[in-house]
């Protein structure tokens, strides 16, 4: 059975630095990686998808890389903002199912 | 933009009580979701639906059902509210091409307290 984690589950850093957020899973067998961030109250916005045969997608100051063998997957944010703040969140579509399996999520918090 | 939305952002019911959750979705997609979300759990799959009058059970679908008579609606029924199942619920959609689901979609979510 597939398993998500994302190590920490919370992460303050003082504005302007560059983090990197983690994310694990057991099962290589995936199609695809997907980062959202969640908002404390509200749904999951889609920041980034990573499909199997690609190794990171890049959107503004984010960049996720995927190496599937590992089963790992980082979100690299860079010169931190304090509307950066929120959860979030990591999830693999598992190969033969339409279900994504999700982590519980790293609590960014960047302070002024 | 793509956008799913949700029938209500609260709502209390009482215990017993048939619940309604809706979701809609206007980008055509074939697949749609529905999950619950609790502090320390994480995101759980309750149904998730393919196609019109198809439906498949999640992880935790006891204590509900699902209904999608049209392809861009979704809804969640709680036959009998037990205060368990108060949560905040997430619907999703998502495309799938030869059968494999790509980015997916989310709701604001619906917050509900079971009194």
């Amino acid at each position: 059975k597939q398993e998500v984690t994302q190590i920490p589950a919370a992460l303050s850093v003082p504005e302007g630095e560059n983090l990197v957020l983690n994310c694990s899973f057991t099962d290589s067998a995936i199609y695809n990686l997907q980062w959202f961030r969640q908002d404390p109250g509200k749904g999951l916005t889609s920041l980034l998808l990573i499909q199997s045969s690609q190794r990171e997608q890049t959107s503004g100051r984010l960049n996720a890389s995927l190496d599937k063998s590992s089963g790992r997957s980082t979100l690299y944010i860079a010169a931190s903002q304090p509307g950066d703040s929120a959860t979030y969140l990591c999830a693999v579509f598992q190969g033969g199912s339409e279900k994504l399996v999700f982590g519980k999520g790293t609590k960014l918090t960047v302070n002024p | 933009d793509v956008k799913v939305t949700q029938s209500s952002r609260y709502l209390v019911k009482r215990t017993g009580e048939k619940v309604f959750l809706e979701c809609v979705q206007d980008m055509d997609h074939e697949n749609m979701f529905w999950y619950r979300q609790d502090p320390g759990l994480g995101l759980r799959l309750i149904y998730f639906s393919y196609d019109v009058k198809m439906k498949e059970k999640g992880d935790i679908p006891e204590g509900y059902s699902v209904s999608r008579e049209k392809k861009e609606r979704f809804s969640l029924i709680l036959e009998s509210a037990s205060t368990n199942q108060t949560s905040m619920y997430l619907c999703a959609s998502t495309p799938s091409i030869g059968g494999i689901s790509y980015e997916q979609y989310f709701g604001p979510g619906t917050r509900l307290t079971v009194t």
